[in-house]
């Protein structure tokens, strides 16, 4: 069974730091992943799409990165903004031929205090 | 990007009712369509993947009965909630990839909070 975790669970930052939230995947037969912010209550808003093929993408402050062969996305998000304050999920997407699902981690909390 | 939208955003019933939530895709046609469920403070959790003019596919523990999705048109999916009751109240979010889009994103819609009384 396909397993997404993400750690940490929740972080506190303050303004202006630059951090890292780690999302972890059991099955390499990855399509792709996805990164997501979602604000209290709302939906999801898509961040980052990272294809098999490609090691990161980058969008403004954010760089996201994949490591098929450990099992590994990690977000990076630089200079950071109260605004930024969300929980940010990573989803899984297998390859079709793999027999896994669509599998969301349980996000990571985020408070960047002013 | 594609743009998802969702009917209701929110909805409060009886216990009994049945709710009816449309997802749609707004300037694209989207073969499949995914629902999912958030409870609160736990991750999303897909229900069924949505297969236009086909029946369709339902997780493991998700009742097809009580969850009925019709996907009639290339735009439309639809997710009726049946006899609902309050374990029933949680967030509802569709998705849907554009398959003449890149890399097989999904663009989600906003959601619709149910709370059955």
């Amino acid at each position: 069974k396909q397993e997404v975790t993400q750690i940490p669970a929740a972080l506190s930052v303050p303004e202006g730091e630059n951090l890292v939230l780690n999302c972890s995947f059991t099955d390499s037969a990855i399509y792709n992943l996805q990164w997501f912010r979602q604000d209290p209550g709302k939906g999801l808003t898509s961040l980052l799409l990272i294809q098999s093929s490609q090691r990161e993408q980058t969008s403004g402050r954010l760089n996201a990165s994949l490591d098929k062969s450990s099992g590994r996305s990690t977000l990076y998000i630089a200079a950071s903004q109260p605004g930024d304050s969300a929980t940010y999920l990573c989803e899984y997407g297998p390859q079709e031929s793999s027999g896994s699902r669509l599998t969301f981690g349980e996000g990571t909390q985020l408070t960047v205090n002013p | 990007g594609a743009v998802v939208s969702q009917h209701p955003s929110w909805v409060i019933c009886k216990s009994g009712t049945s709710v009816k939530i449309e997802c749609r895709s707004l300037d694209f046609q989207a073969t499949t369509m995914f629902w999912y469920r958030q409870f609160p403070k736990q991750s999303l959790m897909l229900m069924a993947t949505s297969n236009e003019g086909s029946k369709a596919t339902y997780e493991q523990g998700v009742e097809k009965d009580k969850f009925l999705i019709n996907h009639a048109s290339l735009t439309l999916s639809t997710l009726t909630v049946t006899s609902a009751h309050p374990e029933d109240s949680s967030f509802y979010i569709c998705s849907a990839s554009n398959p003449r889009g890149q890399n097989n994103e999904q663009f989600f819609g906003p959601g619709t909070r149910l709370t059955v009384l």
